[in-house]
């Protein structure tokens, strides 16, 4: 998937879980993102790590958390504190600095139930 | 922060026309434009990029052009196939504390080519 993967493509949570979605990437990039997608609302921020153990928040963080143990690596979990968590998940990667653009993965689609 | 305005928000061609895109952004030391196309429940690819050294930049049937003092660009297809129907998403760029950069992207132009 060019390399980088994200899995599970598709997901469902009960009320009160936390889920994490996976990406991985083996492109050997320094920084990742995952962004979220709701219909007419584009691409929001919702973290991205530009090395290994460091990351920061981006614009809507509030309910989710990630870790970056590896460079590879960069899971996102969806705790029960997202009011409303059905949206499409995007993670991306891209060299440092990012002036060459993103690759994005395939995506993950988190449906509540 | 940075800010990316995208119009039309729709866009319906008939197949062969033109199609054009347009974006507008806030932060002037954005230096990176790339625009990418979303397919029906696929990922986002970079279909062009343009850096703010350069005011146009042409690829086959899509091009983008830049001005850099109005702060704003845009995004040019010809001779329109029903296969360029999908999403197009505009972004700039926006440099981090660190040094790496992020994408800030527009909400998207959903494109409709009638054949």
């Amino acid at each position: 998937d060019g390399g980088i993967t994200q899995s599970p493509k598709y997901l469902f949570r009960k009320e009160g879980q936390n889920v994490t979605l996976s990406c991985e990437q083996n492109l050997n990039h320094d920084a990742m993102y995952w962004y979220r997608q709701d219909p007419g609302q584009g691409l929001r921020l919702i973290y991205y790590s530009q090395i290994v153990n460091d990351f920061q928040k981006g614009d809507i963080a509030e309910g989710y958390s990630v870790s970056r143990e590896k460079k590879e690596s960069f899971p996102l979990t969806v705790t029960s504190a997202q009011k409303n968590p059905t949206a499409f998940y995007l993670c991306a990667s891209s060299s440092y600095p990012a002036n060459y653009g993103y690759t994005f993965g395939s995506g993950t689609r988190l449906t509540v139930v | 922060g940075e800010n990316v305005e995208q119009h039309p928000s729709t866009l319906s061609v008939q197949e062969g026309d033109s199609a054009v895109i347009k974006c507008t952004y806030s932060d002037s030391a954005s230096n990176y434009f790339p625009w990418y196309k979303q397919e029906l429940g696929k990922r986002p690819q970079l279909i062009i990029d343009i850096r703010s050294n350069v005011g146009e930049k042409k690829d086959q049937r899509i091009a983008v052009t830049l001005n850099k003092t109005a702060k704003h660009f845009s995004l040019h297809i010809t001779e329109t196939q029903p296969e360029d129907s999908a999403v197009y998403f505009c972004a700039a760029s926006r440099q981090l504390q660190g040094g790496s950069e992020k994408l800030v992207f527009g909400k998207g132009t959903k494109l409709t080519v009638n054949p």
